[in-house]
């Protein structure tokens, strides 16, 4: 099973400031095979990148996902009030499932 | 726009099972394919099983295979999940989530819309 791990575990930053997200695999993720939602409490989480890099529909492009292999990143290029919340990685592109990063908290300065 | 609309807090008694149900809205219910979702307290989240609805297809992992049970009725566009055996260890959110692919039920995938949660408690 590949494992993930998110670094920091949580982000203490100020509106306009940039976060910067990481994910690192165990292992090689296949095709880049790699997303990132947004959780807030009571929520239902949000898809925001899939296939490392790719925006979903409606996302706004201060979202930015890069990275391949092992080593991904999330970032926000300047934090608006509604990004406060945690962030999850997760590969879908190595048998036998899925699996998410412990996630990371950003949390206002 | 797909809606993920999930049944409501359950508490249940160690030993015991529970369903959680989730309806589907928007979109064409025959194309989807769903998972299960859960976070215990403190801890991370992790995929339980998926069904392909229009296949009857279903996929679990190895860690509930012998446990949870997944269906789906297309005459409602719902989805339910049963957890058997239950255990303190099973205190959690339970979600449903849409895959963003349908196409083989075996190989994992992105979740591009979830439901809102249902919280799963386990005490005696």
């Amino acid at each position: 099973e590949t494992l993930l791990t998110q670094s920091p575990g949580t982000l203490s930053l100020s509106p306009g400031e940039r976060a910067t997200l990481s994910c690192r695999a165990s292992q090689r993720i296949t095709s880049r095979y790699l997303a990132w939602y947004q959780h807030k409490p009571g929520q239902a989480p949000r898809l925001l990148i899939y296939d490392a890099s790719t925006r979903t529909t409606g996302i706004p492009d201060r979202f930015i996902g890069s990275g391949s292999g092992t080593d991904f990143t999330l970032t926000i290029s300047r934090l608006e009030p509604e990004d406060f919340a945690v962030y999850y990685c997760q590969q879908y592109g190595n048998s036998p499932q899925g699996t998410f990063g412990p996630g990371t908290v950003v949390e206002i300065k | 726009q797909v809606q993920l609309v999930q049944s409501g807090a359950e508490v249940k008694k160690p030993g015991s099972s529970v369903k959680v149900s989730c309806r589907a809205s928007g979109g064409t219910f025959s194309t989807y394919a769903f998972s299960w979702v859960r976070q215990a307290p403190g801890q991370g989240l992790e995929w339980m099983g998926r069904i392909i609805p229009v296949f009857g297809a279903t996929h679990f992992s190895q860690k509930f295979q012998d446990r949870v049970t997944i269906s789906a009725d297309e005459s409602t566009y719902t989805v339910t999940m049963q957890l058997s055996g239950l255990r303190s260890e099973d205190t959690a959110f339970y979600y449903c989530a849409k895959d963003a692919d349908y196409s083989d039920v075996t190989h994992p995938n992105y979740f591009d819309f979830w439901g809102q949660g249902t919280l799963v408690t386990v005490s005696s």
